[in-house]
């Protein structure tokens, strides 16, 4: 079946720090992949998305790459900062007409300190 | 927008109570998803429902049912609580129909503890 695997948490950087979340993914078929960001006391908020191979996506800084040939869609942002501190799930879809689910990772939680 | 609202941020009961959980969507959506969030588990999908009336199990449907009379309101019923049901519950919702299950548009949570 579909299955997605991210990197475990917590993450804690400091300010303007490189980030990366690794996300693997195991389905059948091209599933499109996604990023979602829950912030604090809020429900999810989709990131970013990318539907093919080579697709990347981007958003508020953030980048990911949607690589068929290791079956990842790791995530980025160049310099994070403390309003990036929220909680990251990648999530995958496998287009099925009547039949469509998101599988999403575990989560990964981020916390940015100054 | 779209705007799912859920009806609470946070809710105490106790075991053994039937508990309603409310989720409504102004943007007439014809799909909506309940799911339940915990640490270390991510996100699993309990039911979800693609049409006023129509209901599907999703991976954890054990414990739980659901209910949509209006294609607005989408309800999750825990039937007996049990402390193994203290969780985020999220709902969702996407338009088109089909049960398409993207884009997902979300609510804010409820925090459920069963004591």
């Amino acid at each position: 079946g579909n299955s997605v695997t991210q990197m475990e948490g917590p993450v804690t950087l400091s300010e303007e720090a490189f980030l990366t979340i690794n996300c693997t993914y195991t389905a059948t078929g091209y599933p499109s992949l996604f990023w979602y960001v829950q912030y604090p006391g809020e429900g999810l908020q989709l990131l970013l998305k990318a539907t093919k191979a080579d697709d990347k996506g981007s958003n508020k800084g953030f980048e990911a790459t949607y690589r068929k040939e290791t079956t990842s869609f790791h995530l980025e942002k160049g310099s994070v900062q403390v309003s990036d501190s929220a909680v990251y799930f990648c999530a995958l879809l496998r287009p099925n007409f009547g039949n469509e689910k998101l599988t999403f990772g575990t989560g990964t939680r981020l916390t940015i300190i100054p | 927008d779209v705007k799912v609202t859920q009806s609470s941020r946070y809710l105490v009961k106790r075991t053994g109570e039937k508990v309603f959980l409310e989720c409504v969507q102004d943007m007439d959506h014809e799909n909506m998803f309940w799911y339940r969030q915990d640490p270390g588990l991510g996100l699993r999908l309990i039911y979800f429902s693609y049409d006023v009336k129509m209901k599907e199990k999703g991976d954890i449907p054990e414990g739980y049912s659901v209910s949509r009379e209006k294609k607005e309101r989408f309800s999750l019923i825990l039937e007996s609580a049990s402390t193994n049901q203290t969780s985020m519950y999220l709902c969702a919702s996407t338009p088109g129909g089909g049960g398409r299950a993207w884009p997902q548009h979300f609510g804010d949570g409820t925090r459920l503890s069963i004591l």
